[in-house]
């Protein structure tokens, strides 16, 4: 059984552009969220999705946007980059959001470096 | 607002020196604890979940146990390949945001 595959692995992008990340969940899951990583914050929440739905958001900015596809396929977005942007995306699925039991498996995130 | 701290910050022992890393939690309704495994570039690899106060449970040199404001990850007679940073996180109650504590960095060295 694959697990969450996120694309692409590793991309540097210029300060000003923008972004988009790429996540497939486990098969069967329909909750994806997403999160980001530095080496100062750790890990931090950025938005959950749900049968297309935005759920819950963490506390970025509007830069940082996301979808979720009737496939429950997901993207994010972060539009003109700052270099604190530079970070570890991480997405993660789960199959039962908000149920005792329920697992969330992460993939194996998307390295963005901004020059 | 959740919150969830991990002790000690990095830890150093000697292959077969047993140890334990402790996650101590505040949360306004425990829908479980999770402890994952993070590699160098890699993402969080699960490990544990824990859902009341006595449980425990075991994977290989790995032991999880809960109480009701602390989680710890008992480490025995560990290896080398047990190097790792290791997070521990809650869920939000209600929904599925998960808030991380900071990790313990552990190196096992040969």
């Amino acid at each position: 059984k694959a697990g969450v595959t996120q694309t692409p692995r590793y991309l540097i992008k210029t300060r000003g552009q923008q972004v988009t990340l790429s996540c497939s969940p486990i098969s069967g899951h329909r909750s994806v969220s997403w999160y980001q990583q530095t080496p100062g914050q750790g890990l931090q929440f950025l938005f959950e999705y749900f049968s297309e739905t935005q759920r819950n958001k963490g506390n970025f900015p509007g830069r940082f946007s996301g979808r979720q596809f009737s496939n429950s396929r997901s993207e994010m977005n972060v539009s003109t980059l700052e270099l604190g942007d530079s970070a570890l995306y991480l997405c993660a699925s789960s199959l039962d959001p908000g149920t005792s039991g329920n697992t969330i498996y992460f993939g194996e995130g998307s390295w963005l470096t901004v020059v | 607002e959740d919150q969830v701290t991990q002790s000690p910050e990095a830890l150093r022992l000697q292959e077969g020196e047993s140890s334990s890393l402790n996650c101590s939690y505040t949360v306004s309704g425990l829908r479980g604890l999770f402890w994952y495994r993070q590699d160098p570039g890699k993402g969080p690899e699960f490990l544990f979940t824990l859902y009341s106060a006595g449980e425990e449970k075991e994977k290989e040199r790995l032991k999880a146990t809960l109480t009701k404001k602390e989680s710890f990850l008992h480490i025995t007679a560990p290896k080398p390949e047990d190097s790792a940073t290791y997070l521990c996180a809650v869920p939000n109650f209600g929904n599925e945001k998960l808030t991380f504590g900071t990790g313990t960095r552990l190196t096992i060295i040969p």
